[in-house]
């Protein structure tokens, strides 16, 4: 079964520092998205992303927050310096078209830490 | 009002028991509705998705009730496997932004 697949599983940085998470959606899918989940809370959206831009994005994903698709593979969120409050879990998913009614698959997720 | 609002639980069964879930959503622009379910410390993966007229897969059975902004989720005969956090999606109006509750957990018990 095809799947979207997220590196690293697990990050610890400092307070300050640039983060880089990596996701590989399915290869055939239009559609790619970010949300998060802090411990013990729901999974919020961050931002969808199409034909190489920001499609729609949350109050949350402030100019802190960057996304990009560098190659036909790779979709990457970057938090330029992190603060405490951005350690969550952060799920890549993707879908085969954006019209709400299509299925979303979300990688493993990246565990990150700031401390 | 939270847009989407489920019963945090837990709810606790034994094998074998009946068990239904409820969630209501804000935002009547809705036309998605989802089951997803979490393990813990895992990515959600979609349990079934919900249509108007109610749609069953095997021991789960969901239903939608618009007028209401309700959706339901039965599971029937409850496996030890079952145990997990079910989570309520809506998505935001005609948008493909998907909308989470913060999930009822259950945990079946032997």
């Amino acid at each position: 079964e095809p799947e979207v697949t997220q590196t690293p599983s697990h990050q610890v940085t400092q307070m300050g520092q640039e983060v880089i998470l990596r996701c590989v959606p399915i290869s055939n899918h239009l559609y790619f998205y970010w949300y998060r989940q802090i411990l013990g809370q729901k999974v919020e959206f961050l931002v969808s992303f199409y034909n190489n831009e920001i499609s729609e994005k949350s109050e949350i994903f402030d100019d802190q927050f960057s996304v990009e698709r560098p190659d036909g593979s790779n979709f990457t969120l970057k938090i330029r310096s992190t603060k405490l409050e951005d350690s969550a879990m952060y799920f890549c998913a993707s879908s085969e078209d954006g019209s709400g009614a299509n299925v979303l698959t979300f990688g493993a997720g990246s565990r990150l830490t700031v401390l | 009002r939270k847009e989407v609002e489920q019963d945090p639980g837990p709810f606790n069964v034994p094998e074998g028991a009946t068990v239904a879930f409820n969630c209501t959503y804000s935002n009547s622009a809705s036309q998605s509705f989802f089951w997803y379910r979490q393990d813990c410390r895992k990515e959600p993966k979609l349990l079934m998705s919900v249509y108007s007229s109610g749609n069953e897969d095997g021991r789960f059975t969901a239903q939608l009730n618009r007028a209401s902004q309700y959706i339901s989720l039965l599971i029937r005969d409850s496996k030890l496997s079952d145990s997990a956090t079910y989570l309520c999606v809506v998505n935001r109006g005609n948008t493909d932004k998907l909308i989470f509750g913060t999930g009822t957990r259950l945990q079946v018990f032997p």
